[in-house]
């Protein structure tokens, strides 16, 4: 069972320049996440989605949009990346939001230069 | 505001006893979560407590005191595979997980 792949592993990125990290599961959970993890500041929130069709906004939402046309992806986009947007992103996934445990995809390392 | 307060760094021997702190402060909540993070790989899932108590799984445990805002995640007879940064996570009223910086985990032979 290959659980929650991401793609890109890593990536440098042109500021300015938009891209999409892509995200996908096979657990049939509802609910996915999209994190960023920053040395000494933990996992950020940025996006998430409890059902498919339905995205809301986490801690750090500016500057990243997301969709959920279905179940299984939840691709994350900067449409306009910054330095400040150097970061390693984890998408994640659960039954339900909140309170079940969450299943981590292995990140992607973005570097925008 | 919301807060998770856990120590940056800790170190143990092994085969010995650590106790890793968290304390928290959040709008609502709704359990106390903790993952294990190895080195450039993605966090995996440890413990979840929402009842005040010990939680005991294998060598891990894991307490809570809601009224005092404050779990602990207990590790015995530590091996060296233990190194990791250990997450502390709560989740809010809004049922969002708040999380903790981590905690830096360094087993000496």
């Amino acid at each position: 069972t290959a659980g929650i792949t991401q793609a890109p592993t890593s990536q440098i990125l042109a500021a300015g320049r938009s891209m999409t990290l892509r995200c996908t599961q096979d657990m049939r959970h509802n609910a996915m996440y999209w994190y960023r993890q920053d040395l000494g500041l933990g996992l950020r929130l940025i996006h998430y989605s409890n059902t498919a069709g339905t995205t809301g906004k986490g801690e750090v939402p500016d500057g990243y949009s997301v969709s959920r046309a279905n179940s299984d992806d939840v691709p994350l986009t900067l449409a306009s990346a910054v330095p400040s947007q150097t970061s390693v992103y984890f998408c994640a996934s659960s039954e339900g939001p909140g309170n079940h445990e969450q299943y981590f995809g292995p990140g992607t390392r973005l570097t925008v230069t | 505001g919301q807060n998770i307060d856990q120590p940056t760094e800790m170190t143990a021997t092994e085969g010995a006893i650590v106790q890793i702190n968290c304390t928290y402060q959040t709008s609502g909540f709704n359990g106390l979560f903790w993952y294990q993070q190895h080195a450039g790989e993605a966090p995996t899932f440890l413990s979840y407590n929402v009842l005040d108590g010990l939680e005991e799984k294998g060598r891990f445990s894991s307490f809570l005191s809601r009224s005092k805002g404050y779990s602990y995640l207990l590790l015995k007879e530590l091996q060296m595979k233990d190194s990791a940064s250990y997450l502390c996570a709560v989740a809010d009223s809004n049922y969002q997980l708040i999380w903790g910086a981590g905690t830096k985990l360094i087993i000496k032979p």
